[in-house]
């Protein structure tokens, strides 16, 4: 059981905006910074984006963030085949004193 | 460029233990906390170890503690996780990651079987 909840899977068709969400509680989005990463078999998970919205270099503005209250969110607009990934998300959780993720969110580019 | 590499991982029998590395390279290696962080087959994520930049820090999540121990030799660029009395519960791909306010770079990932 993951602290922070985000829905198993998501799709769209290239081109398409997709969102993924990611729910928290107080003690960690609603009080921290949230991070993205995106999980591809056989290479290292890529930091997506940091502090809720930036992106380090290299990734494409394609890739935006947004968080509200205990709630984030990461879309992807211009979806592409090489997007299809594993997605979660992660804050620090200062009752747990730690970082905590969401469960993953399989995106499917049909 | 940045890049932290995993070994060590394999086959171990319930009880037995394993000794994880993680090597960086392409940043000061001594400036920055590393943390372990692993993923159960068909799990999430679970973060359950951190070193400070100097060795002097250092935590375990309760699912860990007592029989994994976390050090680091900067001489060396190298972080190791030695775990003992593994259960296999404790079958995962072990991640090491640089952290600073951030998970910001990763390594791939070395599997630990645990069974018998």
């Amino acid at each position: 059981q993951s602290v922070l909840t985000q829905p198993p899977s998501a799709s769209g068709t290239p081109g398409q905006r997709v969102t993924i969400s990611c729910s928290g509680s107080s003690s960690n989005i609603g009080s921290n910074s949230v991070y993205w990463y995106q999980f591809l078999p056989g290479t290292a998970p890529r930091l997506l984006l940091y502090r809720n919205n930036q992106r380090p270099s290299g990734v494409p503005d394609r890739f935006s963030g947004s968080k509200s209250g205990t709630s984030a969110s990461l879309a992807i607009s211009g979806l592409r085949s090489e997007d299809e990934a594993d997605f979660y998300c992660a804050a620090w959780d200062d009752s747990r004193s730690g970082w905590v993720f969401g469960g993953g969110t399989k995106l499917t580019v049909l | 460029q940045v890049q932290l590499v995993e070994s060590g991982g394999g086959l171990v029998k319930p009880g037995g233990s394993l000794r994880l590395s993680c090597e960086g390279s392409g940043f000061t290696f001594s400036d920055y906390y590393i943390s372990w962080i692993r993923q159960a087959p068909g799990k999430g994520l679970e973060w359950f170890s951190y070193i400070s930049s100097g060795g002097t820090s250092i935590y375990y999540a309760d699912s860990v503690k007592g029989r994994f121990t976390i050090s680091r030799d900067n001489a060396k660029n190298s972080v190791y996780l030695q775990m003992n009395s593994v259960r296999p519960g404790d079958t995962a791909v072990y991640y090491c990651a640089r952290d600073l306010e951030k998970l910001d770079y990763w390594g791939q990932g070395t599997l630990v079987i645990v069974s018998s």
